[in-house]
């Protein structure tokens, strides 16, 4: 059972590049999330989605683009990379109810210069 | 608003002695509260939860915490450290009547001597 699998684990952008940060998970889970984690700020909310085709903001949107076309992925884009975006990213899912435990991924350690 | 905070950023323990790392949040609902560990280059792993009932709650690795709703507190507790307990830790309150929202705090940083 491989749980949350996110690709790539290391990444150096350009600004101004865009790309795709993969996320699939095989628990089939209806909840699924993107945070990125910066020091001395814990894990901030980008995307979230409560099942396909529906996805909200979280606290950080700006910058990022998700959909959700299957149960099993939600692919985060970046549109154009700046340098805020320096970050490690983590993809989570979640089963039903707030109150269950999220599964989180490796982590994707995305460096923009 | 939400949040959550942990007011040390850093604990340094002696292998073998007790531990207690702080969790406050701010949340107005009954709050669904977490616990998670982070190894370095690693995701989170979640060491306990609590959302309802007994107050004292038992997770994995012979962690505890105790929910205290008069002071909006969760606080995390070991009676021994271990050497393989060094690490990084984050209390989170789920948000909303849904799942996949998460409230984490800042995150403390647990390092043991031996």
């Amino acid at each position: 059972n491989a749980g949350v699998t996110q690709t790539p684990k290391f990444q150096v952008l350009k600004t101004g590049q865009s790309m795709t940060l993969q996320c699939a998970q095989d628990m089939n889970h209806e909840y699924m999330s993107w945070y990125r984690q910066d020091p001395g700020m814990g894990l901030r909310l980008i995307h979230y989605s409560v099942g396909a085709g529906i996805t909200d903001q979280g606290e950080v949107p700006n910058g990022y683009n998700v959909s959700r076309s299957t149960t099993e992925d939600f692919p985060l884009r970046l549109l154009s990379a700046a340098p805020s975006q320096t970050s490690v990213y983590f993809c989570a899912s979640q089963g039903q109810g707030p109150n269950t435990e999220a599964f989180f991924g490796q982590g994707t350690r995305l460096t923009v210069v | 608003a939400q949040s959550v905070t942990q007011p040390d950023i850093h604990i340094t323990v002696s292998e073998g002695a007790s531990l207690e790392l702080r969790c406050n949040y701010s949340y107005g609902a009954t709050p669904y509260l977490f616990w998670y560990v982070q190894s370095p280059g690693q995701g989170l792993q979640l060491l306990l939860k609590y959302f309802s009932g007994d107050t004292l709650v038992q997770g994995i690795k012979g962690f505890e915490a105790e929910f205290k709703r008069s002071q909006s507190s969760f606080n995390l507790r070991k009676p021994s450290v271990h050497w393989s307990d060094a690490a990084e830790y984050f209390c989170a309150v789920g948000a909303g009547n849904q799942g996949g929202k998460l409230i984490f705090g800042q995150g403390t940083e647990l390092s043991v001597k031996p």
